[in-house]
């Protein structure tokens, strides 16, 4: 079965910093979703990625799937306090599959 | 529009009791998914249901189950709990199109003791 690994699995920032999460795959993927959990709130979708190679931009978010579509990674430029949480990819195969999340990436940032 | 709408936030069951779960979709949503969340095993997917059938299910035994009415409300059920099945539980609606995004609840956090 599908198995994804995303690391690291915590990552501790100063303010200011850059920070990037990278989701790996086994398997092809149809495409992936990534999604932000505050603390103490629920997951909130934040990008679909679908073609190979594709990069896309949300601030100072950037989003990017492999050419292999095998992984994908999530970059953060100049980290402010609110970029606190974890972030989670959801690797999909296609069709009507569950979707399943990664281990998601703990991320602090120290002020 | 109103959000995934989650009751009870929170709840606190004895070992051996049952428990169920409501989860009120974003209007027009007929997909609704459950998943339970742990610190120890992150997000997990216990089952996805559309127009009134569970379309999939995760690993989960099966004192697990779920339901969704017509008008795609959903609830979930554990019953015989135990002290392991303490976590939030989530929900979380979509439109009916392949890999729609997941519109998440605020959740109900269970506490068996």
């Amino acid at each position: 079965g599908q198995q994804v690994m995303q690391i690291p699995q915590y990552q501790h920032v100063q303010e200011g910093e850059d920070f990037t999460t990278y989701c790996n795959s086994s398997t092809t993927l149809s495409n992936i979703q990534w999604y932000k959990q505050r603390p103490g709130g629920h997951p909130v979708f934040l990008i679909q990625l679908v073609k190979s190679g594709e990069v896309k931009k949300q601030k100072r978010l950037t989003f990017q799937f492999g050419e292999a579509k095998k992984n994908s990674s999530l970059h953060i430029t100049a980290t402010q306090t609110t970029d606190v949480g974890t972030y989670f990819c959801a690797p999909l195969s296609g069709g009507y599959q569950k979707v399943t999340f990664g281990t998601g990436t703990k991320l602090q940032v120290i002020p | 529009k109103a959000g995934v709408t989650q009751t009870p936030r929170y709840l606190i069951k004895t070992r051996g009791q049952q428990v169920t779960l409501s989860c009120s979709p974003i209007s027009g949503h007929r997909s609704v998914s459950w998943y339970q969340q742990t610190p120890g095993q992150g997000l997990q997917f216990l089952f996805e249901y559309f127009s009134e059938t569970q379309r999939n299910k995760g690993n989960f035994p099966g004192r697990f189950s779920g339901r969704q009415f017509s008008n795609s409300r959903s609830e979930m059920n554990v019953s015989t709990l135990e002290l392991g099945d303490s976590a939030l539980y989530l929900c979380a609606s979509s439109l009916d199109r392949v890999n729609s995004p997941l519109h998440f609840g605020n959740g109900t956090r269970l506490t068996v003791t």
